[in-house]
């Protein structure tokens, strides 16, 4: 089974808010990632966890925080979004981080919007 | 230079019949490769993997030039349910595995009846 679980699906936040997103996989994976995605554009990465530490972070703006409490769950913290930011996030996991060839799963994603 | 680039299409195409996606890559040193599909707002889900030697599943075709940096996916018999955005997916840095993935812009595919 290839299931990668985010919470919430869908999520409305003011600029002031703090909210947080949800991410668990229980497939042993232990690569986590964290992309963006606009309408009509296709996915962007922004973090990459390997067991758990934190490998690649592809400049993002420090509003979004990531956090990797153990290696099924991935978070992804927000806070002073901006409208700009509205966008479907998606969690994907893989199975052996230098792995070659290894395979990405996603998420259904948490669709964010930022008022 | 764009990292992966697609014909965007759409391609509107009769049901039954055999359509082609290409995609070329820059870094000539990248590992792997893969085809996802995705419906409207929807997650990509992964088609398939791409191999130098080529590999099949089912209906599906996939192709790797190296030389050329060039991917391909064709799609026999073509149904209804194939209608989707095929994304051409490349991991970029050399060794592979945890690194993120690069997305081309995606091909729409619409299936006509």
């Amino acid at each position: 089974d290839t299931e990668v679980t985010q919470t919430p699906k869908h999520l409305v936040m003011g600029m002031t808010n703090k909210k947080s997103l949800k991410c668990e996989q229980h497939m042993g994976h232990r690569a986590m990632y964290w992309y963006k995605q606009k309408a009509k554009k296709p996915p962007e990465l922004m973090f990459v966890y390997s067991y758990e530490k934190l490998s690649i972070n592809e400049s993002v703006p420090s509003r979004f925080s990531p956090e990797c409490p153990n290696s099924s769950l991935l978070n992804l913290h927000l806070h002073a979004l901006q409208p700009e930011d509205s966008a479907l996030y998606l969690c994907a996991s893989s199975t052996r981080p230098g792995l070659a060839g290894d395979e990405q799963y996603f998420g259904p994603g948490t669709r964010l919007k930022v008022s | 230079r764009k990292e992966v680039e697609q014909d965007p299409g759409p391609f509107n195409v009769p049901e039954g019949a055999t359509v082609a996606f290409n995609c070329t890559y820059s870094n000539s040193a990248s590992q792997s490769f893969f085809w996802y599909r995705q419906d409207c707002r929807k997650e990509p889900k992964l088609l398939m993997s791409v191999y130098s030697s080529g590999n099949e599943d089912g209906r599906f075709t996939a192709q790797l030039n190296r030389a050329s940096q060039y991917i391909s996916l064709l799609i026999r018999d073509s149904k209804l349910s194939d209608s989707a955005t095929y994304l051409c997916v490349v991991n970029m840095l050399p060794g592979g595995g945890a690194d993120g993935l690069t997305f081309g812009k995606g091909t729409h595919l619409i299936i006509q009846p």
